[in-house]
């Protein structure tokens, strides 16, 4: 499986803070780019994603910068809130060839402080 | 958004034994995936299981640990056989319809193996 390299493993911010976590990808087949959200003891959930066509991505508190030519992208969580504490995944996948599963980075432990 | 149920929720077997994990989905779609995500780490994908045909397994996993089935558009199982401790982990099922972006995952079945 090609890779996709997450850092950093674990992260530690007070309420309000900016947590960034950065991602990069070695498939140049990838053109898209989700973020996932797990709690523990659920399945993992879609928080947001991108395409290679922006560089930027805004939902909420959540944004995703992207990189096409360093093939880099980071999660950004704008005033973040104890209820954010949760593993936060990257993945890329080709888009819409529906055979082709996420392949994983290997998540980041994020911890908000009240 | 689709819906997946998993059964069972969480099992504790015994070395040598097999157990059955059912998915089911709240749509038809083409194309289902099987992960492992072993304590406190990523998800990695097992297998690809496509309606009417033999599942596509990634490296390190094969047909004789963790058959598949794939019955219809709806429903799919995948067996660990011959459990070890080394097959503790949770197991999820997800899918990813054509069209669309979002790969949808169940709340996975925890597997704890004496």
């Amino acid at each position: 499986q090609q890779q996709v390299k997450q850092s950093p493993q674990s992260l530690i911010v007070q309420k309000g803070g900016i947590p960034i976590i950065n991602c990069a990808y070695e498939n140049t087949a990838f053109d898209y780019f989700p973020w996932y959200q797990q709690f523990p003891g659920k399945g993992p959930a879609l928080l947001i994603a991108i395409r290679p066509d922006v560089s930027e991505k805004k939902e909420g508190r959540f944004t995703i910068s992207f990189n096409k030519s360093a093939k880099q992208f980071s999660l950004h969580i704008m005033d973040s809130q104890p209820g954010d504490s949760a593993t936060y995944f990257c993945a890329g996948a080709p888009l819409n060839q529906a055979g082709t599963a996420l392949i994983f980075g290997k998540g980041t432990t994020l911890s908000v402080s009240s | 958004s689709a819906v997946i149920s998993q059964k069972p929720s969480r099992d504790i077997c015994q070395r040598g034994t097999s157990l059955t994990i059912q998915c089911q989905v709240d749509s038809q779609v083409t194309m289902m995936f099987w992960y492992r995500q072993q304590p406190g780490q990523s998800l990695t994908l097992i297998a690809t299981a496509n309606q009417g045909s033999e599942a596509t397994y990634e490296s390190g996993f094969v047909i004789d640990k963790f058959p598949i089935s794939r019955p219809n558009l709806t429903f799919s199982t995948l067996t660990v056989s011959n459990m070890s401790p080394e097959d503790s982990s949770i197991y999820l099922c997800s899918q990813r319809s054509f069209g669309t972006d979002t790969q949808y995952f169940g709340p996975g079945t925890r597997l704890t193996v004496l």
